[in-house]
């Protein structure tokens, strides 16, 4: 079974902190993607990353960066929180394949 | 752009029933993918049921099967015989086979069993 797994399943910071959220996926998976989920707006993307150090933005990646040093594992950056990124944090790896599957969530509180 | 909407925030349905989820979606293109993932309350967001647009069958997966109307982009899930177990938050998802691998999602419809 493929295996996401994310650093915190819950996280609280203060608002200007930098923030690293871990995922790592054991599966040799090509693309790893990073969600932000709010309610009544769905899943948004904010970066993916389709090969080591290789990244494309998504839908919402302002106040976001995201690093891919190795295949196995993508970090999601906040370089200054903000009260507004509060939120559930969703990662997803897959390969060629449509199907993606995901880590279990961070919930990040900014204070 | 494509969107996707689930016009259900919430349902519900009594234990053993049928229930229909919802969803529309808008394409200018005929060849892609239909998705359904299921977000239990701990969180971990599985693949509950996925459809090919040039597929005409509608995609069954045990108790859960889809119907799927290409013309009126539509692709409602439903489940038979709910169990407790069901309930969670339903995702609708789609995406263009020329895509590169992003997924459109829907807003979210929340199911409630009633024992």
């Amino acid at each position: 079974d493929v295996k996401v797994t994310q650093s915190s399943r819950y996280l609280v910071k203060r608002t200007g902190e930098k923030v690293f959220l871990e995922c790592v996926q054991d599966m040799d998976h090509e693309n790893m993607f990073w969600y932000r989920q709010d309610p009544g707006l769905g899943l948004r993307l904010i970066y993916f990353s389709y090969d080591v150090k290789m990244k494309e933005k998504g839908d919402i990646p302002e106040g976001y960066s995201v690093s891919r040093e190795k295949k196995e594992r993508f970090s999601l950056i906040l370089e200054s929180a903000s009260t507004n990124q509060t939120s559930m944090y969703l990662c997803a790896s897959n390969q060629r394949t449509d199907t993606q599957y995901f880590g279990p969530g961070t919930r990040l509180t900014v204070l | 752009a494509q969107t996707v909407t689930q016009s259900q925030p919430e349902m519900s349905v009594q234990e053993a029933e049928t229930v229909t989820l919802s969803c529309t979606y808008d394409t200018s293109e005929s060849d892609y993918y239909l998705f359904w993932y299921k977000q239990p309350p701990s969180r971990q967001m599985i693949l509950v049921i996925r459809q090919e647009a040039y597929k005409q069958q509608n995609a069954t997966e045990n108790r859960f099967s889809v119907n799927f109307q290409k013309a009126a982009k539509s692709f409602s899930l439903k489940i038979s015989d709910s169990q407790l177990g069901d309930a969670a938050m339903y995702f609708c998802a789609y995406r263009s086979r020329n895509s590169n691998y992003q997924l459109i999602w829907g807003a979210g419809t929340k199911l409630i069993i009633k024992p």
